[in-house]
């Protein structure tokens, strides 16, 4: 699975638009771009995924460079309950594949 | 629809017992994945059940093992416990044959193990 690299950490003040930026100049092309969040001590929550095209869900949009080759992920409205550890990961759309996670980036939600 | 859930939630064990962790997959999931997630890290891919067969298997050593059932529900094992392996264990499920959609693996709450 390629590698991705993520901001350490992020702040956003709360109403605003959160924009979490990731890069990942190595994916192939069957490889898509997974987001997960986890909140302090939970298991990681599933947030959106997508392939090339952008993709938008009741939580998020999701914005695939032409390239592939970097991707954002946006929180229109960001709220305090938002601040958590964001992270990118990219797998091959194939079954059984694991999820490789990296650091991720810390997002705190400021009032 | 139910949601993957975990028990126990919390665990105190000491160095060198054996340890078994459950979890049970969200309705109409057939896969299991378990991770290990030490303080301040990211989840560390364990193991994946499917059809009762492990399916993939990260870079862990034998003592740990798990089973998975008819019925789709998971456990993990692990033995002779080292001090290293406290840490928040993970479960996800997902559907595998159904598509990417139905790959998405969506986790439980874990079980959270310290090792004295």
């Amino acid at each position: 699975d390629a590698k991705t690299t993520q901001p350490t950490s992020m702040d956003c003040a709360e109403g605003r638009a959160a924009n979490l930026p990731c890069n990942h100049s190595t994916i192939s092309g069957n490889e898509y771009v997974y987001w997960y969040r986890q909140i302090h001590s939970q298991g990681p929550q599933y947030i959106i995924h997508g392939l090339k095209n952008n993709e938008t869900n009741e939580m998020a949009s999701l914005i695939i460079t032409e390239d592939r080759k970097s991707s954002t992920l946006i929180l229109p409205h960001a709220t305090l309950r938002d601040t958590a550890v964001y992270y990118c990961i990219v797998r091959v759309g194939l079954y059984g594949n694991k999820l490789v996670f990296g650091a991720g980036t810390i997002l705190r939600v400021k009032s | 629809e139910t949601g993957v859930t975990q028990s126990p939630t919390h665990l105190i064990k000491t160095r060198g017992q054996q340890v078994t962790l459950r979890c049970s997959s969200q309705s109409g999931h057939n896969t299991v994945s378990w991770y290990q997630q030490a303080l301040g890290q990211g989840p560390q891919f364990i193991f994946q059940y499917y059809r009762e067969e492990e399916n993939g298997r990260g870079n862990f050593p034998p003592r740990f093992s798990g089973l998975q059932f008819p019925n789709y529900s998971s456990e993990l094992n692990v033995n002779a416990l080292e001090l290293d392996d406290s840490a928040l264990y993970l479960c996800a499920s997902s559907s595998m044959g159904e598509g990417l959609k139905g790959e998405t693996q969506y986790f439980g709450p874990g079980t959270r193990l310290l090792v004295l």
